[in-house]
This record gives C-alpha cells, structure tokens and sequence, in this order.
C-alpha cells in the first residue's frame, strides 16, 4: 500500500443525480478525513472519522451529504440530489493516531467532481 | 471567517534564490501549523510542520519560522528549484480533532 486511494477520479453527473466516492486510506491509519475544494481556495475541512465512528461534521456539510466508514477501513461519500454548487475536488486523508506530535495527513488525488 | 490567510496568492522568484511565503492566522488556540505542496492534478503534499511552541523548524531546503506575537508564519525555500514550481498551503490545526484549516495557496513559480 503506497498511499491514500479515491475513486472515481472523476465524475460528471446531472443536477439531481446522486453520486458517491470511494476512498481507501493508508492501512493502519485509524483516522481518515474528507475535505472539498473549489477553484482558487484551500481545502476546506467537511468531516472526520476515527476508526467507523464519525466525530465531526463541518456545517458545510448539508443534510445531502453522508459519510460512513464501515469497519473502520475505507470510507465513503455519498452526495443526493447533486446541485451546480457541489462541483468541486473532493479530498481523502488519513493519519495515524500518536500519542503527543503532529497528526500528519496523507491526501489522496481527489475525486473532481462536475455536476452539469 | 479566514482564519488562516494567504495574502499573495502568487510568488515568482529565480532558481537558486530564497523563496518566502507566508501566512497569517488568527486563532491562538491552534496547537500545529503545516506546509503541503500541491502539483496539478494530486492530492496535497505535507512538507514540514511546526509546533506553537517552537519558534523555527528545518528540514533541508525548508525552514518554517513561527511568530506567534504577530501571528504570522512563513516558509522559506533555499536554494530554489524548478521542481519547487508549485501551490503551497499553510494549514492550521488544534490537536484534539486534528481537523486542518487550510489558507488559499499561494502559487510559487521557480524560473531556470
């Protein structure tokens, strides 16, 4: 295992459509994080899981979106009803849980995501 | 609410020389800050870190400094290389959730 996976890698999609990403973390990794990112911006933090329990939920997050992470392993991102405003990159990262240090985060490519 | 900021979102400098972005925030609470390089099409890099409690951090070619009194951080490439040519976000986080609050980037073009 060589790094952070997501797939697709992109996605074109209908408004109204409903799609959902795949993203496999690092192994061992018991953290795993979702940020979006749009053009001329940072990534901005949507939510993050420690093993299968999801322990924050940006407000950016509306109710359209749902994450699980079953098992604790790989993670998905669902988003209903796509609207124009969710086209953006979606980011994968991972970490692993130190006791004391920086949590490092390793991203993945992105999904880019295009809603038409 | 910004509260991370990158106020140059481009930086141009010649190969060989220093490069010097910087970053500003606004939360005192924030316990790490990081630098990830971003190419095209990929995901982001993580270069280095620092910790609030320190005020400089070196690894090779990069050295972050921390000036926590202004606020302010900035990395600091040398020497500069083309393969540098990059975006680079500052990133802040709070140790509990380990959530990172990323600036906008600056692009930094290096120039043979």
């Amino acid at each position: 295992d060589t790094g952070v996976s997501q797939d697709p890698r992109h996605k074109i999609t209908k408004r109204g459509q409903n799609v959902t990403f795949r993203c496999d973390p690092i192994s061992e990794h018991n953290r795993l994080y979702w940020y979006r990112q749009t053009l001329g911006q940072g990534p901005e933090f949507l939510t993050y899981f420690q093993n299968e329990a999801q322990l924050e939920k940006s407000r950016l997050l509306s109710d359209r979106f749902s994450a699980e992470r079953p098992k604790g392993s790989f993670s998905t991102l669902e988003i209903q009803r796509t609207e124009q405003g969710d086209s953006a990159m979606y980011l994968c990262a991972s970490s692993p849980r130190t006791s004391g240090g920086v949590y490092e985060q390793y991203f993945g490519p992105g999904t880019r995501l295009t809603v038409t | 609410d910004q509260q991370v900021k990158q106020n140059s979102p481009s930086l141009s400098v010649q190969e060989g020389r220093i490069s010097i972005l910087n970053c500003d925030y606004t939360n005192s609470m924030f316990d790490y800050f990081l630098w990830y390089k971003k190419y095209p099409a990929e995901g982001p890099t993580f270069l280095i870190s620092i910790s609030s409690i320190k005020d400089k951090n070196e690894d090779g070619r990069f050295t972050v400094f921390l000036n926590k009194s202004a606020k302010h951080l900035s990395l600091h490439i040398v020497p500069s290389q083309p393969g540098d040519s990059a975006v680079y976000f500052c990133a802040a986080l709070t140790g509990n959730t380990g959530k990172l609050i990323f600036g906008q980037g600056t692009t930094l073009q290096v120039k043979p």
